[in-house]
């Protein structure tokens, strides 16, 4: 199975500062990674697909990059309402597999 | 608009079964797919399995291969998923999720049903 590792694990910021969290892949998946936003009692919702696609409603602020085995997801500008935590997917192969998640804090 | 609705929680003994519902409105049934994927505490997100919701043909993870089954009710746009043989590790809260394709992403999730193994 493809193993994803995320990094950092937790993070705390600031309102207005520019987040990076990346996803890497153990072996290449080309551009079949999705990001998902969990908040507390939720369940996940999609914000990126095919690595930097951005899902319909999600706010520009959201921006997803790379391919093969590194991707990044950035937050342009954190809001109140992005505290959540954040988990890269990959679809390259069976059985799709999910990163261990970014837990994303405000100051 | 899209809906995934799951059955409620269940508290199960070692050794039990345990089957969840995942009633789909809002779209045509028949044209996507439906993952099931677990969440724990210690193993995160899981990748459980995957059935096609027009013909009904299911793909498992080996992990658990002889102990899941999914089927589907086209009548009632519904989705189940059994679990055998539930052991304390079973203990996560399971979604129903949907996808376009049967490898891809996952564009809707059910609210989620809450499995508690415990003698």
């Amino acid at each position: 199975a493809i193993q994803l590792t995320q990094s950092p694990p937790s993070l705390s910021a600031s309102i207005g500062d520019t987040v990076t969290i990346t996803c890497r892949a153990n072996q290449g998946i080309s551009l079949a990674l999705a990001w998902y936003q969990q908040k507390p009692g939720q369940s996940p919702e999609l914000l990126v697909y095919d690595a930097s696609s951005l899902q319909s409603g999600v706010p520009s602020r959201f921006s997803g990059s790379g391919s093969g085995t590194e991707f990044t997801l950035t937050i342009s500008g954190l809001q109140p309402e992005d505290c959540g935590t954040y988990y890269c997917q990959q679809f390259n192969s069976y059985p799709l597999t999910f990163g261990g998640g970014t837990k994303v804090e405000i100051k | 608009q899209v809906q995934l609705v799951q059955s409620g929680a269940e508290v199960r003994k070692p050794g039990a079964s345990v089957k969840v519902s995942c009633k789909a409105s809002g779209y045509s049934f028949t044209r996507y797919y439906i993952y099931w994927v677990r969440q724990t505490p210690g193993q995160g997100l899981e990748w459980m399995g995957i059935i096609n919701c027009s013909g009904g043909s299911t793909s498992y993870a080996q992990k658990f291969q002889g102990r899941v089954t999914m089927t589907r009710d086209t009548s009632t746009s519904t989705v189940y998923m059994e679990l055998n043989r539930l052991r304390s590790e079973d203990t996560a809260v399971y979604y129903c999720a949907r996808s376009p394709w049967p490898i891809y992403y996952v564009d809707f999730w059910g609210q989620g049903t809450l499995v508690t193994v415990s003698s």
